[in-house]
């Protein structure tokens, strides 16, 4: 149990087409980052969002985009699928104002691209 | 080449023997988490650590901040403790794009065989 929801826990688009995942954190978890992770590899950091704005970015094109909501969910939306954005995605939040940075992570979404 | 580094990729162990997962960093970080992955891909931190040495039940933690380096230690391993552990530091740099950003380990999969 981990306070950190996503949804949907798997999910199967085609090339082109445009996927919204969802993230629900805990109460008063004001900061969320989203990671993509592909088979076999690391997680790589996607964005992040600090009171509904982005404050930082990793190296993934403008057609992910994402959103957050003053009720601590969040959003990240991918357009124009390709073959590669098949992965597993993983959001994690945390309260920025903690000293100890805790950060709890959901369960992840596995998207598959065909 | 990786920020942060592990060893080894791929362990498989008897049940019972004590089992140690190292990670390496090349960054300035504010804390280290150590991460557990099952088949399906949730994560659950396990650790977060900034210095010393942190036990939970089987579970140790180290790390030496001088010497970039953490170990995750498993005493007494059982099947239960197979999955993969991942190695997370969080940068203590603070980045205009990127933010205090999570460098994530490609991992290590532990099999412990009954």
């Amino acid at each position: 149990e981990t306070g950190v929801t996503q949804s949907p826990t798997h999910l199967i688009k085609t090339r082109g087409q445009q996927v919204t995942l969802r993230c629900s954190s805990q109460s008063g978890h004001n900061t969320v980052s989203w990671y993509q992770q592909a088979l076999g590899q690391g997680p790589q950091f996607i964005f992040q969002y600090y009171r509904e704005e982005e404050n930082g970015r990793g190296n993934f094109p403008p057609r992910f985009s994402g959103l957050q909501f003053p009720n601590y969910s969040s959003e990240l939306n991918v357009n124009a699928l390709e073959l590669d954005d098949s992965a597993l995605y993983l959001c994690a939040s945390r309260k920025t104002e903690e000293r100890f940075y805790g950060y709890t992570f959901g369960s992840g979404t596995r998207l598959t691209v065909v | 080449k990786n920020e942060v580094e592990q060893s080894p990729q791929n362990l498989t162990a008897q049940e019972g023997e004590f089992i140690t997962i190292n990670c390496s960093y090349s960054v300035g970080i504010s804390a280290l988490h150590w991460l557990q992955q099952h088949p399906g891909g949730g994560i659950v931190s396990l650790f977060m650590l900034s210095s010393g040495k942190k036990k939970h039940g089987r579970l140790i933690a180290t790390i030496n901040i001088q010497e970039k380096h953490s170990s995750l230690h498993i005493t007494a391993s059982h099947p239960r403790d197979s999955a993969v552990y991942i190695c997370a530091v969080r940068s203590s740099t603070l980045s205009q794009n990127t933010g205090n950003q999570f460098y994530f380990g490609t991992g290590t999969s532990l099999t412990v065989i009954p």
